[in-house]
């Protein structure tokens, strides 16, 4: 089957430090990746998309890498703050061919500690 | 800021009863999109909508949920009758990939949370 898979452990991470979490596709390399932020009991909220042509892309403190060799995309938060602290959900368009439908991972929590 | 209302915010329902779920897009954006996010997992596409029309329904159970946008702005999803595996976060996306540099990011409603008992 075709999967998505983020970490399923919730990275515990101290204030000022770089969290990195990885997202991992299987089968065909999608067009894009897109990586949304979620807090509890809310809708997610998009951060970033990073296109397979494209090595690394920035947003303030977020950096996204696209790997597609190693079929991986890595998330970075650097000099992260508590306010950081939410569930990181990775995408990708559900088929070759679907610019709009996406599937997600299942997320990897954050926490930030002070 | 425009954002994409959803109403109610929490359901709770007998097993058996019907639920219905709406969603307003943000204004001018054609797609919009039916998501379930059972807790501890990410959002599983439920149906997808251009203007008025489906463009994808694949992953919807037809047998009990049924989804409409009859004038291509606000959209319902029902379910009847409900099951106690429907209790989940019900999500509304809506997007607009007609603009021109587009990068196809969703906007997310704020969710609605059924519990069937």
């Amino acid at each position: 089957s075709q999967k998505i898979e983020q970490n399923s452990e919730a990275l515990n991470i101290q204030e000022g430090k770089t969290a990195t979490l990885t997202c991992n596709y299987t089968n065909y390399s999608p067009a894009y990746l897109q990586w949304y932020r979620q807090d509890p009991g809310r809708g997610p909220v998009f951060l970033l998309l990073i296109r397979e042509n494209e090595k690394e892309k920035r947003k303030e403190r977020l950096k996204v890498t696209f790997d597609t060799t190693l079929k991986q995309s890595l998330f970075h938060i650097t000099a992260s703050q508590p306010a950081d602290s939410a569930t990181y959900l990775c995408a990708r368009p559900l088929t070759t061919d679907s610019w709009g439908k996406l599937q997600f991972g299942a997320g990897t929590q954050v926490v930030v500690t002070p | 800021e425009a954002e994409v209302a959803q109403s109610p915010r929490y359901k709770i329902t007998e097993k058996s009863q019907a639920v219905a779920f709406w969603c307003d897009p943000i204004s001018g954006h054609a797609t919009l999109y039916w998501y379930r996010q059972i807790l501890g997992q990410g959002p599983e596409l439920l149906v997808q909508f251009q203007d008025e029309s489906v463009v994808d329904d694949s992953q919807l159970p037809k047998d009990r949920f049924s989804a409409e946008r009859l004038k291509g702005v606000d959209s319902t999803l029902k379910i009847q009758p409900a099951e106690l595996g429907d209790s989940a976060m019900y999500l509304c996306a809506s997007s607009s990939p007609r603009l021109a540099g587009s990068s196809y990011e969703q906007y997310f409603g704020p969710g609605t949370r059924l519990t069937v008992t």
